[in-house]
C-alpha cells in the first residue's frame, strides 16, 4: 500500500498565483485532515473531513478551500498565496473513530514544502 | 489556542539515558497520542493512550496520562541515536468532531553519541 500521498513535494509560487496541493490514501479512510507546519512550531489543522461530501474548518482555514468528491482525495486550494502562506503541508487521514478507543492513529504525508515569493 | 503543549522544548541527553517529555491540554480527551516526527519527514503514531487508562507500555515506550491534572508523559528508555526526533502529543477533545485532532508544539530531542 502506498499509504497517504502527497504532490508534489516542493513548490515555489508568486504572490497571488493558486495552486492546488494533491493528497491521496488508499486505506479506505473516512477522515482527512490537512495541517501546517511552521518552523520549530506543532501542526496546525486547516480543514478537515469526516467524509466524502462533509468538510469542515479547523484551527486557521483563511486563505484555503477544500472539497471531498471521493474517500480518497483531499486536495487542498490556495485561492491566492501570499509569503505568510510558506510552510510545510501535512496530509493525513485516519479511520475515525472507534468505539474501544476513540480516535485512531492518523497516518501521515511526507509533507509539501510550498515558498511563497 | 493549541489543546496540547510539551514540555520541555527541547532536551538533550547522552544515548543510554531516558528521556521524559510532558504534555499538558486543557480540556477534557478521548484519547491522548504521541507522534514522532524525524526532520524533514511526516508524523509517525507511536502510541495511544485512552482517557481511562493511566499507564501503557510499547517497546521502550511508556506512556502516562493523569486526567485530573489534564497531563500526559512520555518516557523513551535506554535512548539511541535513532530517537534523535521532534515528539508530538495529539489530542481530541471529548464534544468535537473525530478528525478535529489537535497537536502540541513538540519537544525536540537530541541524542549525544
Amino acid at each position: 500500500n502506498a499509504g497517504v500521498t502527497q504532490t508534489p513535494k516542493f513548490q515555489v509560487l508568486k504572490t497571488g498565483q493558486s495552486m492546488t496541493l494533491q493528497c491521496a490514501q488508499d486505506m479506505n479512510h473516512e477522515y482527512m485532515s490537512w495541517y501546517r507546519q511552521d518552523p520549530g512550531m506543532g501542526l496546525r489543522l486547516i480543514h478537515y473531513s469526516v467524509g466524502a461530501g462533509i468538510t469542515d474548518q479547523g484551527e486557521v482555514p483563511n486563505g484555503y478551500n477544500v472539497s471531498r468528491s471521493t474517500t480518497e482525495d483531499f486536495p487542498l486550494r490556495l485561492l491566492s498565496a501570499a509569503p505568510s502562506q510558506t510552510s510545510v503541508y501535512f496530509c493525513a487521514s485516519s479511520y475515525g473513530y472507534d468505539r474501544g478507543q476513540g480516535y485512531t492513529e492518523a497516518f501521515f504525508g511526507q509533507g509539501t514544502r510550498l515558498t511563497v515569493v | 489556542s493549541q489543546q496540547g503543549e510539551e514540555d520541555p522544548q527541547a532536551l538533550s541527553i547522552q544515548e543510554g539515558e531516558n528521556a521524559t517529555m510532558n504534555c499538558s491540554y486543557k480540556t477534557s480527551i478521548n484519547n491522548l497520542q504521541w507522534y514522532r516526527q524525524n526532520s524533514g519527514r511526516g508524523l509517525v503514531h507511536l502510541i495511544l493512550i485512552r482517557s481511562n487508562e493511566r499507564e501503557k507500555h510499547s517497546g521502550r515506550l511508556r506512556v502516562t496520562l493523569d486526567t485530573s491534572k489534564k497531563s500526559s508523559s512520555l518516557l523513551i528508555t535506554a535512548s539511541r541515536a535513532a530517537d534523535t526526533a521532534s515528539y508530538f502529543c495529539a489530542t481530541k477533545t471529548r464534544y468535537s468532531s473525530a478528525s478535529k485532532i489537535i497537536f502540541g508544539s513538540g519537544t525536540r530531542l537530541s541524542i549525544r553519541p
